[in-house]
């Protein structure tokens, strides 16, 4: 299958501190990607829908301007988690859409606030 | 709020047994999205259903969408090892997705 890539894999900070995500489709064009959170042992939280050159649609309760969402090309889409906190500690994935059935995800980023 | 709940939330099968998790909304869904997820790694999208009464096949997977866009059902015939992992249902309502808590299957060989 497609292969997506999320850069990086693991990222440690400190409170106060924005953090940026990387979210890659590296064989194909995507112009729409997701980002998720995902807590230890729970289920998806869709965060926001990722547009090719247009604003970033959130979903009801994600802070747009805690989590900004810039998709500049087809093939990479970026998560900025601004001023971070500990509660902002999770699991963040990406995925990118082919078609309305096909989408492939990234191997996910751990971000630790401390 | 729309919640969307999924039963049961673990299952253990022996290899070659049936196994079905199902997925039921509060609110009448627009689409529903199943996903797999194996321990350890990252979620792989599986199936999107859009239409009411929509039945949709992966080899050895069946997805079926209810009548009233409500609920929707994944089915697996004679489950393999390879199945094992936990599977989440999306569902999308009035512009927001909500991922039940997922169903974890284990298979005994």
């Amino acid at each position: 299958g497609a292969v997506v890539s999320q850069h990086p894999s693991r990222v440690i900070c400190k409170s106060g501190t924005s953090v940026k995500i990387e979210c890659r489709s590296l064989d194909f064009q995507a112009t729409t990607m997701f980002w998720y959170r995902q807590f230890p042992k729970q289920s998806l939280m869709l965060m926001a829908t990722s547009n090719e050159g247009s604003k970033a649609t959130y979903e009801q309760g994600v802070e747009k301007d805690k989590f900004l969402i810039n998709h500049a090309s087809l093939t990479l889409s970026t998560l900025t988690v601004t001023s971070a906190h500990p509660e902002d500690s999770s699991f963040y994935i990406c995925s990118a859409r082919i078609s309305a059935d096909t989408q492939y995800f990234g191997p996910g980023t751990r971000l630790t606030v401390l | 709020g729309q919640q969307v709940m999924q039963i049961p939330q673990y299952q253990h099968v022996q290899e070659g047994e049936d196994f079905t998790t199902y997925c039921n909304s509060s609110t009448t869904l627009s689409n529903i999205q199943w996903y797999k997820q194996r321990p350890g790694g990252h979620p792989v999208f599986l199936i999107q259903l859009v239409k009411s009464g929509e039945v949709k096949k992966q080899k050895r997977l069946t997805f079926q969408f209810g009548e009233a866009k409500k609920n929707s059902s994944l089915h697996i015939t004679a489950t393999q090892t390879t199945d094992v992992g936990t599977y989440f249902c999306a569902g999308r309502s009035a512009g927001k997705s909500t991922f039940g808590d997922g169903t974890t299957l284990t298979v005994k060989p």
